[in-house]
């Protein structure tokens, strides 16, 4: 149990088109997801929470209107980001809470490159 | 200043040796999670301590959790290159198992 998957795992995009990346729980429900972020060689760091339902909740100096968050159902949210440029490229990783002590377990990534 | 230091930032051992990576908080923890990473993939979640003192074992991994609940290790036992990785802690702040709050990294390499 607690699969996390994202589609696509890789995108490459021209500069100002939007991508938008899933994320999905396979075999369980999740009322809230995590978008993370991560730098090459560099650790997490927490974008967005997705609540079902809901508005996301974004961290300081996350701009809401090029990263638009999507939670749709109780196992999809979606990440669009809005007219890529180059510094957007990254490596982005969702999350969903389960079980009793609501672990968090990460999809295996989507990794953007934006020429 | 990083809010969650982890050491060493990058480790190689010998096959069979054993290892220790450290996570320490400047603040006091609501849980601790430990994670590993293959580079250009997901995390794959290792253990989760939330009591001071507390102790979790899985295979050849222990993580522990100390009683002020501000510093965690992980120690390896008898290493295999299959533990090589990048290990990531992770800190819960607000006791919500939400805003993971991650660590630096440590990559390992195990040698034969």
């Amino acid at each position: 149990g607690a699969v996390v998957s994202q589609h696509p795992s890789r995108v490459i995009c021209k500069s100002g088109t939007s991508v938008k990346i899933e994320c999905r729980s396979l075999d369980f429900q999740a009322t809230t997801m995590f978008w993370y972020r991560q730098f090459p060689k560099q650790s997490l760091m927490l974008m967005a929470t997705s609540n079902e339902g809901s508005k996301a909740t974004y961290e300081q100096g996350v701009e809401k209107d090029k990263f638009l968050i999507n939670h749709a159902s109780l196992t999809l949210s979606t990440l669009t980001v809005t007219s890529a440029h180059p510094e957007d490229s990254s490596f982005y990783i969702c999350s969903a809470r389960f079980g009793r002590n609501n672990e968090q377990f990460f999809g295996p990534g989507t990794r953007l490159t934006v020429l | 200043s990083q809010e969650l230091e982890q050491s060493p930032q990058s480790l190689i051992v010998q096959e069979g040796k054993n290892l220790t990576i450290n996570c320490t908080s400047s603040k006091t923890l609501y849980g601790l999670y430990w994670y590993k990473q293959k580079y250009g993939e997901g995390l794959i979640f290792l253990m989760m301590l939330q009591k001071g003192g507390e102790e979790k074992s899985h295979e050849k991994i222990t993580a522990k959790l100390d009683e002020k609940k501000q510093q965690s290790s992980l120690h390896i036992t008898a290493s295999q290159p299959s533990h090589a990785g990048i290990y990531l802690c992770g800190a819960d702040r607000t006791g919500t198992a939400s805003k993971l709050t991650f660590g630096t990294g440590t990559r390992l390499q195990v040698t034969l």
